[in-house]
């Protein structure tokens, strides 16, 4: 496909259950980011991914949270044990190296955790 | 630490009306500056960017953004809002001419009644 594509769209869990979200990139582009979105709120930093470097976890909130790359193609988040306050909206964009950093967002998975 | 601020958390305007959204930054080095909207019910889509040489950038829909350097700013501006343009706009900042992050504001939500 043309854009970044995610899945699912919607989740719901129940607290303490774990969940896998999952990211295509942009085919090219090897760069891929996770960002969460909170209701009312701007988007926080989770992870990114460049090629073979290892990663940026520098935003992901709690060892719950745990994202893989397989190459440059697909990448899945996995929340553990998840918590109320997980609820979001998460969000994956991909980016290429020739683009200044211009990131191209996926329409996002809204998770609820009941 | 980097952080992105966005003064209006809110914004009601009628349609004709200009419009101009603040953006301020605290990183000091060399920026990638973005705005992005998204749109009831769609994904966040680039609006406009700016890397280097002219700080007044166009964007799409006749959407433009001014970066002044002096006052680590990059506000949008639209001479004449229309309805269509109700959408949350986010202000974002990358660091240099690298991949990484983006740093987010919170956003600001424009309303435009016709």
């Amino acid at each position: 496909g043309a854009g970044v594509s995610q899945s699912p769209s919607n989740k719901v869990t129940e607290k303490g259950k774990d969940v896998e979200l999952r990211c295509d990139p942009i085919s090219g582009h090897t760069a891929l980011y996770w960002y969460r979105q909170r209701l009312g709120q701007g988007l926080e930093f989770l992870i990114y991914f460049q090629g073979n470097s290892a990663p940026d976890k520098s935003g992901l909130p709690s060892d719950r949270f745990s994202a893989e790359r397989t190459g440059e193609s697909v990448s899945t988040l996995t929340i553990q044990r998840t918590q109320q306050e997980d609820s979001a909206v998460y969000l994956c964009a991909s980016s290429s190296p020739a683009g200044h950093n211009e990131q191209f967002f996926g329409p996002g998975t809204r998770l609820t955790v009941l | 630490a980097q952080s992105v601020s966005q003064h209006n958390h809110h914004v009601i305007l009628s349609e004709a009306a200009s419009l101009e959204l603040g953006c301020n930054y605290s990183y000091g080095g060399t920026v990638n500056l973005f705005w992005y909207v998204q749109y009831p019910g769609q994904h966040l889509q680039l609006l406009l960017k700016y890397f280097s040489g002219d700080p007044l950038v166009k964007g799409i829909k006749g959407f433009e953004a001014e970066f002044i350097k002096s006052k680590f700013s990059f506000n949008l501006r639209k001479p004449s809002v229309q309805w269509s343009d109700t959408a949350e706009y986010f202000c974002a900042v990358g660091r240099g001419s690298t991949l990484g992050r983006l740093y987010f504001g919170r956003g600001t939500q424009l309303t435009v009644w016709p």
